[in-house]
């Protein structure tokens, strides 16, 4: 059962505008949430969090907002460059005792395309 | 510390090979973590690490699959007669052990069974 669901395989944006990627999750016990962009021929790289305490979380350009009643993350990136064009992951992580429990559930990925 | 390696990059095997695959993980990081990621799809997590002891390890991951740390450093993942659908690609992470330490991951191993 997919536990984390990116369910846009795709996006495309102009530059300049608003990168919005979208996520689900079903297991109420997941209380860290992460996003990780890829680029091909490399490993995912880590780009923002955001804890269950929290609904909302800036970084530059990139936000993510977390709505925990619905179960559902969104990453935002304003404004979008050609340079974020790479494939988007969402994960998710349980925390115990203070740290992370280690083990990230991941979604299938969405592949953002930011046009000149 | 340029971060998380892995070695060798690709690797293609014919089917009933054994082959094993090596993590140089970040050097303070106590945690190390492995991933197998085919196409279309996000990173699924096999095992992980912290320091030598083998924390946990997915009950989906079959007993040709074994991880070891023996040093609490480098790692090796080694697959048992490979299967066709053993091709992936291998990813290792690692991190610290505390709330907020985002997992580090290398280039992977991109595994091609014949």
């Amino acid at each position: 059962d997919q536990q984390v669901k990116q369910n846009s395989p795709s996006l495309s944006v102009q530059e300049g505008r608003i990168s919005i990627l979208n996520c689900d999750y079903t297991n109420s016990m997941f209380d860290y949430f992460l996003w990780y962009k890829k680029y091909p021929a490399e490993g995912p790289t880590f780009l923002i969090s955001i804890s269950s305490i929290k609904d909302k979380n800036e970084d530059g350009r990139f936000t993510v907002f977390l709505n925990k009643s619905a179960k559902h993350l969104s990453l935002h990136i304003v404004p979008s460059q050609p340079g974020d064009s790479a494939v988007y992951f969402c994960a998710a992580d349980k925390l115990a005792g203070g740290t992370s429990y280690g083990k990230l559930t991941f979604g299938q990925g969405t592949i953002l395309t930011v046009h000149p | 510390d340029t971060g998380v390696s892995q070695d060798p990059r690709h690797k293609i095997t014919k089917r009933g090979q054994n082959v094993t695959f090596r993590c140089d993980p970040i050097s303070e990081h106590n945690r190390l973590y492995w991933y197998r990621q085919t196409l279309g799809q996000g990173p699924e997590f096999l095992t992980y690490f912290q320091n030598e002891a083998q924390l946990e390890k997915s009950r989906l991951l079959s007993d040709r699959f074994s991880a070891e740390r023996p040093k609490g450093s480098f790692s090796t993942l080694e697959i048992q007669r490979t299967e066709q659908g053993d091709s992936a690609m291998y990813l290792c992470a690692s991190s610290l052990a505390l709330v907020g330490s985002e997992q580090y991951f290398g280039p992977g191993t991109r595994l091609t069974v014949t």
